[in-house]
């Protein structure tokens, strides 16, 4: 079946330099999200983003976070700069309609060092 | 704001028990009620989920969850579980037709051979 696919599965960086994750959402998906796990818990909310805009963001979504999808390409995540409570596993999600349940990728695990 | 509360961090069964994982939710308007299943390591899958109508929803490998407005609770339930239902399960709720699923803290089943 279709997938969310999350290149890569980890990244290691120094803290106070940027990091972009990104993320091969499912081809006619129209709407995409990034949630932050710490630890295996609890799945936090960051951002959603539908037709080249945020929707809604959390307070987790810091200034130093940024999201696009230039031209229907990979959807990212940057960071800049990174910070040690930035180490995570960070998961994207698609979906091709609002109401319909987003299609999560397997997560890229970064470590801020 | 929606929220939703998954009580039980750690539920133990056998092979072959059944089992309920429970999820309450406070919101009062339209919402979308979801289930999804976490294996170590792995990106969420999506089981099922409830809108409106019959209150019983049945998802993917004998996965059950009733609606119930009333109590406002979602709760999964599982006749007969086995070993590869190991996981840790994420009950999550949306309003209509507005922003990103939020997810409650996860429940993590362990099923005892």
């Amino acid at each position: 079946g279709p997938k969310v696919l999350q290149i890569p599965s980890h990244q290691i960086i120094d803290m106070g330099q940027m990091v972009t994750l990104n993320c091969d959402p499912v081809s006619n998906h129209l709407y995409f999200y990034w949630y932050k796990q710490i630890l295996g818990q609890q799945m936090e909310f960051l951002v959603n983003f539908y037709n080249g805009k945020v929707m809604e963001k959390s307070k987790l979504f810091k200034d130093q976070f940024s999201v696009e999808r230039p031209d229907g390409s990979y959807f990212t995540l940057k960071i800049q700069p990174t910070a040690l409570e930035d180490s995570a596993v960070y998961f994207c999600a698609s979906s091709l309609l609002q109401n319909q349940a987003p299609l999560f990728g397997e997560g890229t695990r970064l470590s801020v060092l | 704001t929606q929220t939703v509360s998954q009580s039980d961090a750690h539920v133990t069964v056998f092979e072959g028990d059944s089992v309920e994982l429970r999820c309450n939710y406070s919101y009062g308007g339209s919402i979308y009620l979801s289930w999804y299943i976490q294996h170590h390591g792995r990106g969420l899958q999506f089981l099922l989920k409830y809108y409106s109508g019959n209150p019983v929803v049945q998802g993917v490998n004998g996965f059950k969850a009733e609606f119930s407005k009333s109590d406002s609770s979602f709760h999964l339930r599982k006749a007969s579980v086995h070993w590869s239902d190991s996981a840790v399960y994420f009950c999550a709720v949306r309003m209509y037709n507005n922003n990103a699923p939020r997810f409650g803290a996860g429940t993590k089943l362990s099923v005892k051979p």
